[in-house]
């Protein structure tokens, strides 16, 4: 089955930090969804990705589709403690769920 | 508006046991699936509908039946619980089985003795 994987699995920042995680496909993605979860909740949609090479900001927050459209990045700029969470991608047909990167935000 | 409501939320069963999660959504949706959430694996995939009478595997299907006799309702069956069944379970809808957004329930976590 199509298989995707997330880097890194945690992630510790200080308040003020940058933050990135990305998305890597064995296969051709034909979409990419971004989603949040916050600790004991459950997974949120943020944006999704249909576009070789697009980019997409909300606020703080920037996603990218690579060229291939194989992979996919978020980037959060300054984060902040409203940020701690698990984020996931997911692509493709079913919606196949990257393993996650778990953010800690030390204030 | 409740979106997608999933019970119980939490659960505690015997190894042997059965039971039966519930999901239901008020959305019209025709996708929705069913997911567990173990520590360092993400969501994996159990079982998915496209549509009333409609079902098929996902990544991890052993242990667990669904079927699907109502656009709203997607009830997932544990047949005889496993200590490797202890998991989150997240129960999700959709429009379309790709392309569109999934929204979740607040899932149901389970521990299997």
């Amino acid at each position: 089955g199509q298989q995707v994987m997330q880097i890194p699995q945690y992630q510790h920042v200080q308040e003020g930090e940058d933050f990135t995680t990305y998305c890597n496909s064995s296969t051709t993605l034909s979409n990419i969804q971004w989603y949040k979860q916050r600790p004991g909740g459950h997974p949120v949609f943020l944006i999704q990705l249909v576009k070789s090479g697009e980019v997409k900001k909300q606020k703080r927050l920037t996603f990218q589709f690579g060229e291939a459209k194989k992979n996919s990045s978020l980037h959060i700029t300054a984060t902040q403690t409203t940020d701690v969470g698990t984020y996931f991608c997911a692509g493709g047909n079913q919606f196949y769920f990257g393993t996650g990167t778990s953010l800690t935000v030390i204030p | 508006n409740a979106g997608v409501t999933q019970t119980p939320k939490f659960q505690v069963l015997k190894t042997g046991q059965s039971m039966t999660l519930q999901c239901a959504q008020d959305m019209n949706h025709e996708y929705m699936s069913w997911y567990r959430q173990d520590p360092g694996m993400g969501l994996r995939l159990i079982h998915y509908s496209v549509g009333a009478g409609i079902t098929d595997q996902g990544e991890v299907p052993n242990g667990y039946n669904v079927s699907r006799s109502t656009t709203e309702d997607f009830p997932l069956r544990l047949l005889s619980a496993a200590p490797s069944q202890t998991s989150v379970y997240f129960c999700a809808s959709s429009t379309a089985i790709s392309g569109e957004k999934l929204f979740f329930g607040s899932g149901t976590q389970l521990s299997v003795l």
